[in-house]
């Protein structure tokens, strides 16, 4: 099993709708979670990060956090052919030092229009 | 972008030849990490920095070494390339304080080897 976990896609969503991308992970103790936004041939950009369950806004953006289902989402609102790329969730564990993320292989977003 | 570069940002070599990767902040920051890139893996860490000669490995460490003489730069080397090695490569920092689990990344190398 990966450590962290998102479908590939593609995911496509007509512009202006709620494009929800999702990603679980194995570590219970896991305290932080990122989402990066990555376009082609560019590196990671970060969009959010959430320590808490619960939910946290950031203009369109919002990442959800369960814990206890060890889950985080990132849902984005009025979807733009702009927010077409890769989204990469990463989440660091308890195990090890020196800040280190674990990241999954990403979820590739199409918006169309 | 953090302030931070890769040099080169692409390279073609031959397999068994030593190469080089540097990667340089201009804002002081303590940790500094190496990652590769590959589809279907996604990003994995190599070797990462908490301080001047202060390293570790990461997941994927086998074939690299690293090295930090100066807070500013972050060397990688590949002792001596593989096609394997073929990858992009991405050098990433954390910033100090309450962000300092939150890492920023360069603009990337592209590593061809033939």
């Amino acid at each position: 099993q990966k450590e962290v976990e998102q479908n590939s896609g593609p995911l496509s969503v007509p512009e202006g709708a709620i494009a929800s991308l999702n990603c679980t992970y194995s570590d219970r103790g896991s305290q932080s979670f990122f989402w990066y936004r990555q376009y082609s041939g560019k590196s990671p950009e970060l969009i959010m990060s959430i320590y808490s369950n619960g939910d946290k806004e950031d203009g369109r953006f919002t990442a959800q956090l369960n814990k206890a289902s060890q889950y985080v989402s990132l849902l984005i609102r009025d979807s733009q052919p702009s927010d077409s790329a890769t989204y990469l969730c990463a989440v660091k564990g308890v195990t090890g030092g020196g800040n280190k993320l674990t990241f999954g292989t990403g979820t590739q977003l199409k918006v169309e229009l | 972008d953090a302030g931070i570069t890769q040099s080169p940002r692409h390279k073609v070599t031959e397999t068994g030849t030593p190469v080089t990767l540097r990667c340089h902040q201009t804002e002081n920051h303590r940790y500094m990490y190496w990652y590769r890139q590959d589809p279907g893996h996604g990003l994995r860490l190599i070797h990462y920095s908490y301080g001047v000669k202060d390293t570790d490995k990461g997941e994927v460490s086998d074939g690299y070494s690293v090295s930090r003489s100066k807070t500013e730069d972050f060397l990688l080397t590949l002792e001596s390339a593989t096609s394997s090695q073929t990858s992009v490569y991405f050098c990433a920092i954390s910033p100090a304080g309450t962000n300092a689990d939150t890492q920023y990344f360069g603009p990337g190398t592209r590593l061809t080897v033939l």
